[in-house]
């Protein structure tokens, strides 16, 4: 079975200029998470997706970022414009039913603004 | 507020030393799970294992071992004769059955680093 991939591995871009990052999730899992890892600290939840809908965004940061997941296969996450701080290693990650449902993470997208 | 503490930022080691790393939560929920994840040089983050609250059994796997314990809401890792290999970053993750979320909650992470 394939895992969680994420596109791209790498992104370097200025500040001010916007980024999509891709996550396809393990076929067949509805919950589809996001999270990010800054400067080395902790990993921070964003947001979950159940199917297609949000069913948790607590965690963005604010409104330049913004996530999708039409049709609740694959999903996107875009930050517009970027910003200095938004640098980090950002992971997807996916899992069957809620509750003891291990999450199988993607191997994360580096960002680095500049 | 459900929380994760890793107290060890650091930790080296020897070839073949036996090495544990810390974890202690915070929950107020009575059902809830305890995650360990290993995140290696290349950067994926490998699920390790799962614990519930229900089942304090220790769990042993080759060179790996954990030991919950309720009482000190402790989930220790511990790695017998350490190799190379096991030099990486470990996060210890904690979800609460609740109606709140389902996300994870993980600690800021240990970095071992295993010298040959």
């Amino acid at each position: 079975e394939a895992g969680v991939t994420q596109f791209p591995s790498h992104s370097v871009i200025e500040k001010g200029q916007t980024v999509t990052l891709r996550c396809d999730p393990i076929s067949g899992h509805d919950n589809l998470y996001w999270y990010r890892r800054v400067m080395g600290k902790e990993i921070k939840f964003l947001l979950h997706f159940v199917k297609e809908s949000k069913q948790d965004e607590s965690g963005m940061p604010n409104n330049r970022f913004l996530a999708e997941r039409t049709g609740g296969t694959y999903s996107t996450l875009k930050v517009q414009p970027a910003e200095l701080e938004d640098s980090g290693v950002y992971f997807c990650a996916s899992s069957q039913e809620s509750g003891n449902s291990p999450l199988h993470f993607g191997n994360g997208t580096r960002l680095t603004v500049t | 507020a459900q929380k994760v503490t890793q107290a060890q930022t650091e930790i080296s080691v020897v070839e073949k030393e036996d090495v544990t790393l810390d974890c202690v939560y915070e929950t107020r929920d009575t059902t809830y799970y305890l995650f360990w994840y290993k995140q290696p040089p290349s950067g994926e983050l490998v699920f390790l294992i799962r614990r519930n609250s229900f089942d304090e059994q220790n769990e042993i796997s080759g060179r790996y071992s954990w030991n919950f314990q309720k009482s000190t809401s402790s989930f220790n890792f511990t790695i017998t004769a350490s190799q190379v290999v096991d030099s990486a970053v470990y996060f210890c993750a904690l979800r609460e059955r609740d109606n709140y979320g389902q996300n994870f909650v993980f600690g800021p992470g240990t970095r071992l680093s295993v010298l040959p």
